[in-house]
């Protein structure tokens, strides 16, 4: 059965230093893979998305996410993050059977200081 | 374009109860999924409909129901209600029903089961 781990529960940064939110997920099928942002009392946002093709993929806001295959991971990263980018981070995982069930993650709070 | 809208935004319950939740996709999305997101934690998939069939269901009991209309709109419908149902309940319309599509969540509607 799929499975997605979000390592860091919670991510203090201070504003302009880099950041990355790592995510691992475990499946025996293709998968697609998803990172979604929720700011406090609002629904989610994607981020970006994989599905095929070229491993690293580049978002809105200046987030990009790197697949692979062989660690099972999904990490989030961005070079210099804004006290906007506080909100909390979800990765998600939905299998390649024809089905529909996306797993989302336990999620990472990211915390941006001045 | 308006996007996906929920209501009510939020609903105060009392335990054994019934509860329906309304869902609007945006304009021209014919698939619409149903999460239960837990305080803390990540959305919980309960449902998917596409063209007003039940196309996949979580890990829920069958007091959980949900059907679309043939407007696309969707309700979920939740019977004896229990103290552990308390959770938003997030709406997420995509295009299509395949799990590479992108989902376009609403704000959510807060359930308290007191």
């Amino acid at each position: 059965a799929q499975s997605v781990t979000q390592l860091d529960s919670q991510v203090p940064v201070f504003e302009e230093a880099p950041v990355e939110l790592r995510c691992n997920y475990s499946s025996s099928v293709s998968v697609y893979l998803f990172w979604y942002v929720q700011y406090p009392n609002q629904g989610l946002q994607l981020l970006l998305k994989y599905l095929s093709g070229s491993t690293l993929v580049k978002g809105i806001n200046g987030f990009e996410a790197e697949f692979n295959k062989s660690q099972t991971s999904f990490h989030l990263r961005k070079p210099s993050v804004h006290i906007s980018d506080t909100a909390e981070y979800f990765c998600a995982v939905s299998e390649d059977t024809g089905g529909f069930k996306t797993i989302f993650g336990a999620g990472t709070r990211l915390f941006v200081k001045a | 374009d308006a996007g996906v809208t929920q209501s009510p935004t939020h609903l105060i319950k009392t335990r054994g109860q019934h509860v329906t939740l309304r869902c609007s996709p945006i304009s021209g999305h014919k698939s619409v999924s149903w999460y239960q997101q837990v305080l803390g934690q990540g959305p919980q998939f309960i449902f998917q409909y596409y063209e007003k069939e039940e196309r996949g269901r979580g890990n829920f009991p069958d007091r959980f129901s949900a059907r679309q209309f043939p407007n696309y709109s969707s309700e979920l419908n939740v019977n004896a209600l229990l103290l552990g149902d308390s959770a938003l309940y997030l709406c997420a319309s995509s295009l299509l029903a395949g799990s590479y599509n992108e989902q376009f969540f609403g704000p959510g509607t807060r359930l308290t089961v007191l």
